[in-house]
């Protein structure tokens, strides 16, 4: 069975700079998360869906983060424009039935 | 609120010797603990959870966690350490929709 899917896995921006992370969740898993973890830190929930529906995104920074999750399955996260301080792990996650979140491999953003 | 708290940032255990990464929770209703463990440039890899049963959980590479609902912890455990085990580990506690993290312990096991 195939795990939670992030492209890209890396990449340098510059600030002002649009960039746009894409995650394939487990197959069949309805809940999707998008996490983001600074270095040293443990993660810190951005926004979860359940389905197509954006039922918790308090700690999305809504004016530079936007998010989607079309037709309940794949998902992408956007940040523009970019900061120095948004340079951190853009880590995507689902679970299904049994409560156990699976993470992907993240993708690594560093603006400078 | 719910929290979770990991106090060690980092422990050190020699290769053989059993280890012990602690993890302490406050949470309103019944607690479900995870613990999730991350190699460099990797994403986290579940290792086990508690949800409801024996206070002992067993999961992958040999480790295991004790619930202990009066000290509301639940600390992760092996009785040998190797050096495969280095990396970076994370508690998490979820109760309703809420999931949250620790900070995590980085454990270095020494050979």
């Amino acid at each position: 069975e195939a795990g939670v899917v992030q492209s890209p896995r890396y990449k340098i921006i510059e600030k002002k700079q649009p960039v746009a992370f894409w995650c394939n969740p487990i197959s069949g898993h309805n809940t999707l998360y998008w996490y983001l973890q600074n270095l040293g830190q443990g993660p810190e929930l951005l926004i979860r869906y359940e389905n197509e529906e954006a039922v918790d995104d308090s700690q999305l920074p809504k004016d530079r983060f936007s998010a989607e999750r079309l037709k309940g399955v794949d998902s992408t996260l956007k940040i523009q424009p970019a900061e120095l301080g948004d340079s951190a792990v853009y880590l995507c996650a689902s679970s299904g039935v049994g409560n156990t979140i699976y993470f992907g491999e993240g993708s690594w953003l560093t603006v400078v | 609120a719910q929290s979770v708290a990991q106090p060690e940032d980092q422990v050190n255990v020699a290769e053989g010797n059993p280890l012990t990464v602690k993890c302490t929770y406050s949470v309103s209703g019944n607690p479900y603990l995870f613990w999730y463990v991350q190699y460099p440039n990797r994403g986290l890899q579940f290792l086990l959870k508690y949800i409801t049963g024996d206070n002992l959980v067993k999961g992958s590479y040999g480790f295991e966690a004790e619930f202990n609902k009066s000290q509301t912890s639940f600390h992760l455990k092996k009785p040998s350490a190797l050096v495969s085990d280095s990396a970076l580990y994370f508690c998490a506690v979820r109760a309703y929709d809420k999931i949250i993290f620790g900070k995590g312990t980085r454990l270095h096991i020494l050979p």
